[in-house]
């Protein structure tokens, strides 16, 4: 139990143009994931936190209008990379919390890699 | 604020123990552990929420100080499996209960 899918798991574009992916939480509901973006050997950066039925919640630094996030279920939350730029290529990883434990564990997808040429 | 972890790196040959440290500078909600391999997602290892608590999951135990402000990840008789990046992720509670902030990551080699 407790799978986290992410789609597409690899995804090149132009620069310019917009990306949309996808985190589904397949055997459980979340109410809310998180999404993360991670560069190469570094630690995981937590970007937004999004909660079904509200807006999401972005750390500091992270552009709202560029990092679109809508979580339009309890098993599905999307980020969409707006107007791209080679410096958003990276490892995007999206997490998701089961409601039915009575814990706090994360279970992450196994992520997305955009390259922005 | 980003824990520490130490050591950045481990070179092991199989059979051997390491102990990995994560550190912050006040005291937590909870641990989370996590084992990520190249290109892969982070696994979920175990999560620990009370002072001085202790868990394990079959060779992989660790512990969270009684002032939650340590964890410590234990790996004994390792198994080339083992071989990845460890992460403790942190969750601070108050208002940044749920968030996680990882550490910089401790990269584990194990050799036959």
């Amino acid at each position: 139990g407790a799978v986290v899918s992410q789609h597409p798991s690899r995804v090149i574009c132009k620069s310019g143009t917009s990306v949309k992916i996808e985190c589904r939480s397949l055997d459980f509901q979340a109410t809310t994931m998180f999404w993360y973006r991670q560069f190469p050997k570094k630690s995981l950066m937590l970007m937004a936190t999004s909660n079904e039925g509200s807006k999401a919640t972005y750390e500091q630094g992270v552009e709202k209008d560029k990092f679109l996030i809508n979580h339009a279920s309890l098993t599905l939350s999307t980020l969409t990379v707006t107007s791209a730029h080679p410096e958003d290529s990276s490892f995007y990883i999206c997490s998701a919390k089961s409601m039915r434990e009575d814990t706090d564990t994360q279970y992450f997808g196994p992520g997305t890699r955009l390259t922005v040429l | 604020q980003q824990p520490v972890q130490s050591p950045q790196a481990v070179i092991l040959r199989e059979g051997e123990d390491a102990v990995i440290n994560c550190s912050s500078s006040k005291a937590l909600y909870s641990v989370h552990w996590y084992r990520q391999k190249h290109g892969e997602a982070p696994v979920f290892l175990m999560i620990l929420l009370k002072g001085g608590e202790q868990k394990g999951h079959e060779k992989i135990s660790a512990s969270f100080n009684e002032k939650k402000q340590q964890s410590s990840l234990y790996l004994t008789a390792s198994q080339l499996s083992y071989s990845g990046t460890y992460f403790c992720g942190t969750d601070g509670g108050g208002t940044s209960y749920g968030k996680l902030t990882f550490g910089q990551g401790t990269i584990l080699t194990v050799h036959p």
